[in-house]
């Protein structure tokens, strides 16, 4: 069973330029969740998508906003990049539900540098 | 809100030797739990879990226990090896279903 990929696994970007990031689940999960990691802030929540609706949502500015397709794949989207937003964003895939004891798979993640 | 503190790293200790990574957390609720592993260049690999008190989780030579009384999940390996050499987070995952990750603590594995 292939695992969670995420593209493209490295971008620079420019200060206000706009950037979308892409993420495929693992076969038959319906839950996707996105991270930003960051040296500084450690391992942040920016959102979750369940089948196609936004169910849950970090304390992230607006110009950060994701959305869910029809076949669970998700991006997500930076608008306004500024240099902070440098970090290594991460997707997770999960079976779904709120079941407080499923696990969250990992992708390799997409590191964005932002000049 | 939850939140989940874990020792400071980085953690040095040569092959062989007994390695603990401290970790509690605080949850208005009763949350599950897990310990993820990051290699370098790498995402997040889950090494393991427990989801009510005095579980045990394990794997790979790894194990931690859910002490409810003391809210910990500190992760234990009796004989760390070279390879061991990563990045480790604790999470707690309550109602609502997000990670919540404790700072991450780097080890080091020298032979």
């Amino acid at each position: 069973k292939a695992g969670v990929t995420q593209t493209p696994r490295y971008l620079i970007k420019t200060r206000g330029q706009q950037v979308t990031l892409s993420c495929s689940p693992i076969s038959g999960h319906r839950s996707v969740s996105w991270y930003q990691q960051t040296p500084g802030q450690g391992l942040q929540f920016l959102f979750e998508y369940f089948s196609e609706t936004q169910r849950n949502k970090g304390n992230f500015p607006g110009r950060f906003s994701g959305r869910q397709f029809s076949n669970s794949r998700s991006e997500m989207n930076v608008s306004t990049l500024e240099l902070g937003d440098s970090a290594l964003y991460l997707c997770a895939s999960s079976p779904g539900g709120t079941a407080m004891n499923t696990e969250a798979f990992f992708g390799q993640g997409t590191r964005l540098t932002v000049v | 809100g939850d939140s989940v503190t874990q020792m400071e790293g980085p953690v040095t200790l040569s092959e062989e030797a007994f390695l603990t990574i401290n970790c509690t957390y605080t949850a208005t609720g009763y949350p599950s739990l897990f310990w993820y592993v990051q290699y370098p260049g790498e995402g997040l690999q889950l090494l393991l879990k427990a989801t009510k008190a005095d579980d045990k989780g394990s794997n790979k030579g790894f194990e931690a226990t859910y002490r409810k009384e003391t809210t910990s999940f500190h992760l234990e390996k009796g004989s760390v090896q070279v390879s061991d050499s990563a990045v480790y987070f604790c999470a707690s995952k309550g109602e609502g279903g997000k990670l919540i990750f404790g700072q991450g603590t780097e080890l080091s594995v020298k032979p």
